[in-house]
């Protein structure tokens, strides 16, 4: 099947600072793809759908200035969190669908984020 | 808007024992239903369905769609300690391009 990475796959911040995620399907390309978070013990909440060349669509509640997206490319989109804090850290998760395969969706394997 | 609900929100079998999901949702324009495992990373892919009472099977795994009443179930057999994961249903609906919905999940536990 298709691949997606993401990277860093574990990032340690303090707070105050920034932090970029990238997120690449390797072997198909994505006009859209999908961050969620994962708090422990809960399921994955989808944060924003990244479109290529366009703006990214915020679910309610998300912040957009705080939860940078850029989809650069068809392979690549990037979530970056700006001006972090501890409350963000979380389990960050991206997926793209390959529209070959009937919108199948593809998960990267996911980024660990710890805000100290 | 579109809802998705998993039961039982946990579950804990000995190995052998067989165990069924359940996932019943609220969906305009409904397109597919998908199962994945989640274990300690990302989820990973188990199942796709579009079409109703047709089963799924991988292995020990199985799935089937019932959509006049609106919910699926996966069926895990002859369960393994390595089956221990969170079970998660997802949605899609022709009205929202690619995204998916979430259930909350269904975490099971298999004791050996």
């Amino acid at each position: 099947g298709a691949v997606v990475s993401q990277h860093p796959s574990r990032v340690i911040c303090k707070s105050g600072t920034s932090v970029k995620i990238e997120c690449r399907s390797l072997d198909f390309q994505a006009t859209t793809m999908f961050w969620y978070r994962q708090f422990p013990k809960q399921s994955l909440m989808l944060m924003a759908t990244s479109n290529e060349g366009s703006k990214a669509t915020y679910e309610q509640g998300v912040e957009k200035d705080k939860f940078l997206i850029n989809h650069a490319s068809l392979t690549l989109s990037t979530l970056t969190v700006t001006s972090a804090h501890p409350e963000d850290s979380s389990f960050y998760i991206c997926s793209a669908p390959d529209r070959g395969v009937d919108y199948e969706q593809y998960f990267g394997p996911g980024t660990r984020l710890t805000v100290t | 808007e579109d809802k998705v609900v998993q039961s039982p929100l946990s579950l804990v079998v000995h190995e052998g024992d067989t165990v069924t999901l359940n996932c019943s949702y609220e969906v305009t324009n409904f397109r597919s239903l998908l199962w994945y495992k989640q274990e300690k990373k990302a989820p990973t892919f188990l199942f796709m369905l579009t079409s109703s009472g047709i089963e799924k099977k991988s292995g020990r795994l199985s799935s089937i769609l019932d959509k006049k009443e609106l919910f699926s179930i996966l069926n895990i057999t002859a369960t393994q300690t390595g089956d221990s994961a969170v079970y998660l249903c997802a949605v899609g609906s022709r009205n929202a391009g690619n995204m998916l919905t979430f259930g909350g999940g269904t975490r099971l536990m298999v004791k050996p």
